[in-house]
């Protein structure tokens, strides 16, 4: 019943590491997140998706890159691994199409990938 | 970036008491609001979307209301339990993306 799937739950990397995340959704949805969760901030969008191949900046890009080459794939990078990117990264995808339809915004999380960066 | 603010950042409940928090948000370019419930090591899951200025919503023992004017949400728990021990996350949407609030960790001891 899994919908939306994050290819790695802990990872340990090393400053200056290339990092890739990916997410996976498999309920055919348009748009797709990536959050930050970091105590006392909340989520906190780093890049979203609204379509294949398109790419949109959230609200704390730097230090990432992201990639959707295929509709249901959507893949966070960090091209150069730092300490205070260590923290849980959470992917999330929405319907989307009717975004006036606020239930076509409704979020579904993937589990989490929890980062550390030594 | 909207300013959310939820408060308060976390409660403890003895179970079978009744509890309420609160969401603040900017009441401009408001589309809709949406609750979220984070239970440890599991995914965060919709509970609500209200979009309507009075809106009321429940799901079994959580209701929430909404306050468009001033920009606020009440989530409400009635007659706690344990499995309702969670963090509590709210996000006021603007066209289409959500803007989360940092969460009211909510702790129901038996």
């Amino acid at each position: 019943d899994v919908k939306v799937t994050q290819s790695s739950r802990y990872l340990v990397k090393r400053t200056g590491e290339k990092v890739f995340l990916e997410c996976v959704q498999d309920m055919d949805h348009e748009n797709m997140f990536w959050y930050r969760q970091d105590p006392g901030l909340g989520l906190r969008l780093i890049y979203f998706s609204y379509d294949v191949k398109m790419k949109e900046k959230g609200d704390i890009p730097e230090g990432y890159s992201v990639s959707r080459e295929k509709k249901e794939r959507f893949s966070l990078i960090l091209e150069s691994a730092s300490t205070n990117q260590t923290s849980m990264y959470l992917c999330a995808s929405s319907f989307g199409r009717n975004w006036w339809q606020a239930g076509a915004n409704v979020l579904t999380f993937g589990a989490g990938s929890r980062l550390t960066v030594l | 970036i909207l300013n959310v603010e939820q408060s308060p950042q976390s409660l403890h409940v003895q179970e079978g008491d009744s509890t309420n928090f609160t969401c603040s948000f900017p009441s401009s370019n408001f589309y809709a609001l949406h609750w979220y419930r984070w239970e440890t090591a599991k995914s965060p899951e919709a509970l609500f979307v209200m979009t309507l200025n009075g809106d009321e919503k429940k799901k079994g023992r959580i209701s929430a209301t909404l306050n468009t004017k001033e920009g606020y949400s009440y989530l409400y728990i009635k007659g706690s339990q344990p499995e309702d021990s969670a963090t509590y996350l709210c996000a006021p949407q603007s066209w289409g993306k959500l803007q989360f609030g940092a969460g009211t960790q909510v702790v129901v001891t038996p």
